[in-house]
């Protein structure tokens, strides 16, 4: 059973206006959220986390909202650039209890020029 | 600085067969974490180093595979017996220690992409 879950494999924006990417949890016990960027041929690049008691995180054109009663998350990005093209895993931990990081599939992102 | 690195980036091997798989983490990380992620998915957890000892391995599929990390520093994922289904890519990431009530940012390396005929 998937416990974090991103439901939609791709999403194409065109330059310059807001991208979405949602995702969905399961586990009541994560404490952090995280997203990780992945570019083809390369490991995933840490993007931006946030903390279970919070319910927003901003950093530069990347923001993650929190809603922990409907258990999710979603990253918005603005706005959106070329080189944020690219395949978005959203992912969660137990980080006071254990180092495991759980990953959802992924979406992939295209912007569109 | 040289980030985390793993070799081979590409290794072909028949099943049945016994393959290794090395990571050399950041130096002064002393934190390592193997992961699989197969075709359409993220990447999922196998085994957790901190320093030598491995302090979950919850997430290693079965007794064909084994991992060591005798000095702290470099990894070896190690699968017997493979079969097809243990193709995917395998990605090593490494974190300084956690701190009580905080994460820590893992940095992963490129992967190794393991293909089972």
């Amino acid at each position: 059973d998937q416990q974090v879950k991103q439901n939609s494999p791709s999403l194409s924006v065109q330059e310059g206006r807001i991208s979405i990417l949602n995702c969905d949890y399961t586990n009541s016990m994560f404490d952090y959220f995280l997203w990780y960027k992945k570019y083809p041929a390369e490991g995933p690049t840490f993007l931006i986390s946030i903390s279970s008691i919070k319910d927003k995180n901003e950093d530069g054109r990347f923001t993650v909202f929190l809603n922990k009663s409907a258990k999710h998350l979603s990253l918005h990005i603005v706005p959106s650039q070329p080189g944020d093209s690219a395949v978005y895993f959203c992912a969660a931990s137990r980080g006071n209890r254990d180092d495991k990081i759980i990953f959802g599939k992924g979406t992939r992102l295209h912007i569109l020029p | 600085g040289a980030g985390v690195s793993q070799t081979p980036s590409n290794k072909v091997t028949e099943k049945g067969k016994y393959v290794e798989l090395r990571c050399d983490p950041i130096s002064g990380h002393t934190a390592l974490y193997w992961y699989r992620q197969s075709l359409g998915q993220g990447p999922e957890f196998l085994i957790y180093f901190q320093g030598t000892g491995a302090a979950d391995d919850s997430g290693l599929p079965n007794d064909r595979f084994f991992a060591v990390r005798p000095e702290g520093s470099v990894s070896t994922l190690k699968i017997q017996r493979t079969e097809r289904g243990d193709s995917a890519v395998y990605l090593c990431a490494s974190s300084l220690a956690r701190l009580a009530g905080s994460i820590n940012e893992q940095f992963f390396g490129p992967g190794t992409r393991l293909t089972v005929l």
